[in-house]
């Protein structure tokens, strides 16, 4: 069946240097993917999506480009800050339904 | 504009105790899931509503957890007997997904949760 396979955390970075996490997935046909974000406290937000190969989504310095030869989806950032310490899931759909990776709890330190 | 309104954000209770839990998707969402999330541990989908469909229940880990959506929106989850490995957050999201096409670009939009912890 489908699945989505997650560097594991956490990860520890200073703020200011590049981030990269690492995203792979299974599935049958063309999913779109996701990579959503969970503050503390807080539900899961969208950060950016792909719907197709080659494809790249980004939102607030956050990219991450859709390779279907590989299989991945991996998230980068040029220059993390203290604010982006989060859990981030990287997720595909299907039909209909989500499957979701185990999340990355990504720490960054002032 | 609102977003996915889940209630209670917190629960306690004993064991043995039935819980109701809430989600209010946004207006005009016609797919709505549950998602139960533990500590340390990745988002497990427990059952999906799309229109007048008939809900994917797959996910849902025993009999004890049931789940309906009145009128195509509200929804609750319902766990009986609770037990302490029931402990953990339960998400509800909602997504549009017209007609009979599955437009699988659609993202889904999370609530903030409600945290049930069993004494």
């Amino acid at each position: 069946g489908d699945s989505v396979t997650q560097m594991e955390g956490p990860v520890t970075l200073s703020e200011e240097a590049f981030l990269t996490i690492n995203c792979t997935y299974t599935a049958t046909g063309y999913p779109s993917l996701f990579w959503y974000v969970q503050y503390p406290g807080e539900g899961l937000q969208l950060l950016l999506k792909a719907t197709k190969a080659d494809d790249k989504g980004s939102n607030k310095g956050f990219e991450a480009t859709y390779r279907k030869e590989t299989t991945s989806f991996h998230l980068e950032k040029g220059s993390v800050q203290v604010s982006d310490s989060a859990v981030y899931f990287c997720a595909l759909r299907g039909t209909y339904k989500y499957i979701f990776g185990t999340g990355t709890r990504l720490k960054v330190l002032a | 504009g609102a977003g996915v309104s889940q209630s209670p954000s917190n629960k306690v209770t004993e064991k043995g105790k039935d819980v109701e839990l809430r989600c209010d998707p946004i207006s005009g969402h016609t797919a709505l899931y549950w998602y139960r999330q533990s500590l340390g541990q990745g988002l497990e989908f427990l059952i999906y509503f799309q229109g007048n469909s008939a809900p994917d229940k797959s996910g849902l880990p025993s009999d004890r957890f049931s789940a309906e959506r009145t009128g195509g929106s509200v929804s609750t989850l319902t766990i009986q007997r609770t037990q302490q490995e029931d402990s953990a957050v339960y998400l509800c999201a909602s997504s549009y997904l017209p007609g009979q096409s599955y437009s699988s670009n659609q993202p889904q939009h999370f609530g903030d949760g409600t945290r049930l912890s069993i004494l």
